[in-house]
């Protein structure tokens, strides 16, 4: 079974500065997809950023962006020029690529992000 | 498109009533699941659906718990005989088929459940 581990369960950063929020994860799979979702305090499960595993590339959205190394199971999310909006929890997920197996996602235990004047 | 639509927002029932909760996906996403998030954890995946099938159930899904999909649209997630230990929130979400639209996964604002 896939694991996801959130070692930070608190991260605080000023306003306008980068933030790096960690997540590793555990999987026998080499094909899968990682996720960090977002939940403000309405609570609904926000999108911020995907990983094809298969894609060396980094990906990244607008202030988004994220670390992937593979090979150490690492998947870390930055925030960049952070805004009081980014406060929030946020989780890293794992969804297997396996037919059979890519039906939901492993959630991680969750960050909350403050974002301080 | 409205995203995903989850009601009641809120419920607090005594324990040993029947509850039920309604999602309704993204219109045309063909693939519904429903996950149980409690305080200070990650959601975790109880069920899901492809259309109307119901393919992959948890074992965190007792029998006391029930869901629906009549018609591969709306989905309903029945709990029977309440008990504390089901006060969490019910997140309901929706994707296209696996291999279009990127495989991702859209959530509802959740439904809070409180037994008393």
């Amino acid at each position: 079974a896939q694991t996801v581990t959130q070692s930070q369960p608190e991260m605080s950063v000023q306003e306008a500065e980068t933030v790096t929020l960690s997540c590793t994860y555990d999987t026998s799979e080499s094909d899968y997809y990682l996720f960090w979702y977002k939940q403000p305090p309405s609570r609904q499960m926000i999108l911020v950023i995907r990983q094809e595993a298969y894609k060396q590339q980094n990906a990244t959205e607008n202030r988004f962006s994220v670390n992937f190394q593979k090979a150490a199971k690492s998947f870390s999310l930055k925030i960049s020029d952070s805004q009081l909006g980014d406060a929030a929890m946020y989780f890293c997920a794992y969804r297997s690529a396996l037919t059979g197996g890519g039906n939901k996602l492993t959630f991680g235990t969750g960050t909350q992000l403050k974002v301080e004047l | 498109d409205t995203g995903v639509s989850q009601n009641p927002r809120h419920k607090i029932t005594k324990r040993g009533q029947n509850v039920t909760f309604r999602c309704d996906p993204i219109s045309e996403h063909n693939r519904l699941y429903w996950y149980r998030q409690t305080l200070g954890q990650g959601p975790e995946f109880l069920t899901y659906f492809q259309n109307e099938a119901q393919l992959e159930k948890s074992r965190l899904l007792s029998d006391r718990f029930s869901a629906e999909r009549p018609k591969g649209s709306f989905s309903t997630l029945e709990i029977q005989r309440t008990e504390q230990g089901d006060s969490a929130m019910y997140l309901c979400a929706s994707s296209l088929d696996r291999w279009s639209s990127g495989n991702t996964i859209y959530f509802g604002e959740g439904s809070w459940l409180t037994v008393v």
